[in-house]
C-alpha cells in the first residue's frame, strides 16, 4: 500500500483538462511544500514534470501546473494532446527519518 | 551533460545477494544526494533509500531495513546498491537519482535502470 493516494486512473478527451490528486497526511504533503510529479511512458524512466508543488523544470510545457491545499496535491494538465497519455507519480518530502514517499500511480487515458 | 549510468540487467537466485552500481558524470559527485527507488513489473514506484556520497551516510526505507547497503565510491564517481535474501518479489526494475539538499524530492535525471530478475 503506497503512502500517497492517487486515483487508478483518469481520462479526458484531446483539448480538455483534467486533475490528478495525490492524498497525504499533515506528515507529509501537507507538512512541507516538497512535493513532486513524474511522468512514465510505458518501457521508459520517470519523467520530472512538477517539482516544490507548482514549479515547471526547463522544458514542461506549460500546460502542466501544481497546486496544493491541505493535505492533497494535484496536478493539472491542460489542453490535453495524445502524448500526454501516460503514467503519473506523485513524490512527497516526509521528514528526516522517511524523507521520500510516493504515490501509487495514476493512468491518464487520452481519449 | 549530467548523467547516471547503470550497470547491466541480472539474474539471481532466491536467497542471493545482488549488487547494481551507478556511476555519476557531469557534476561534482560530492554535492549531491543519491536515492534509489524501485518499480516492480506493472507496479508503481517505491523508495528504498538515500545515501550521501559525502561521508556515506544513508537512510533507508523500513521495508529495507537489515536487506540493503548503499555505499558510494568518491574516487570513480559510483554509488552502489546491495539487496541481499532476495525472494521473487524483488524482481524490478532498479534506478538511482540525485537530488541536491536532503529535503528534495525532485529527482532528475535517472539512471537508466538495472533489471534484476529473481528465479530460480
Amino acid at each position: 500500500q503506497s503512502a500517497l493516494t492517487q486515483p487508478r486512473s483518469v481520462s479526458g478527451s484531446p483539448g480538455q483538462s483534467v486533475t490528478i490528486s495525490c492524498t497525504g497526511t499533515s506528515s507529509d504533503v501537507g507538512g512541507y511544500n516538497y512535493v513532486s510529479w513524474y511522468q512514465q511512458h510505458p518501457g521508459s524512466t520517470p519523467k520530472l514534470m512538477i517539482f516544490d508543488v507548482n514549479k515547471r523544470p526547463s522544458g514542461v510545457p506549460h500546460r502542466f501546473s501544481g497546486s496544493k491545499s491541505g493535505n492533497t496535491a494535484s496536478l493539472t494538465i491542460s489542453g490535453l494532446q495524445a502524448e500526454d497519455e501516460a503514467e503519473y507519480y506523485c513524490c512527497s518530502y516526509a521528514g528526516r527519518y522517511t524523507p521520500v514517499v510516493f504515490g501509487g500511480g495514476t493512468k491518464l487515458t487520452v481519449l | 551533460q549530467v548523467q547516471l549510468v547503470q550497470s547491466g540487467a541480472e539474474v539471481k537466485e532466491p536467497g542471493a545477494s545482488v549488487k547494481v552500481s551507478c556511476k555519476a558524470s557531469g557534476y561534482t559527485f560530492t554535492h549531491y544526494y543519491m536515492h534509489w527507488v524501485r518499480q516492480a513489473p506493472g507496479q508503481g514506484l517505491e523508495w528504498m533509500g538515500i545515501i550521501n556520497p559525502n561521508g556515506g551516510s544513508t537512510t533507508y526505507a523500513e521495508n529495507f531495513q537489515g536487506r540493503v547497503i548503499m555505499t558510494s565510491d568518491t574516487s570513480t564517481s559510483t554509488v552502489y546498491m546491495e539487496l541481499s535474501s532476495l525472494r521473487s518479489e524483488d524482481t524490478a526494475m532498479y534506478y538511482c537519482t540525485r537530488v541536491f539538499d536532503w529535503n528534495d524530492v525532485w529527482f532528475d535525471p535517472w539512471g537508466q535502470g538495472s533489471l534484476v530478475t529473481v528465479s530460480s
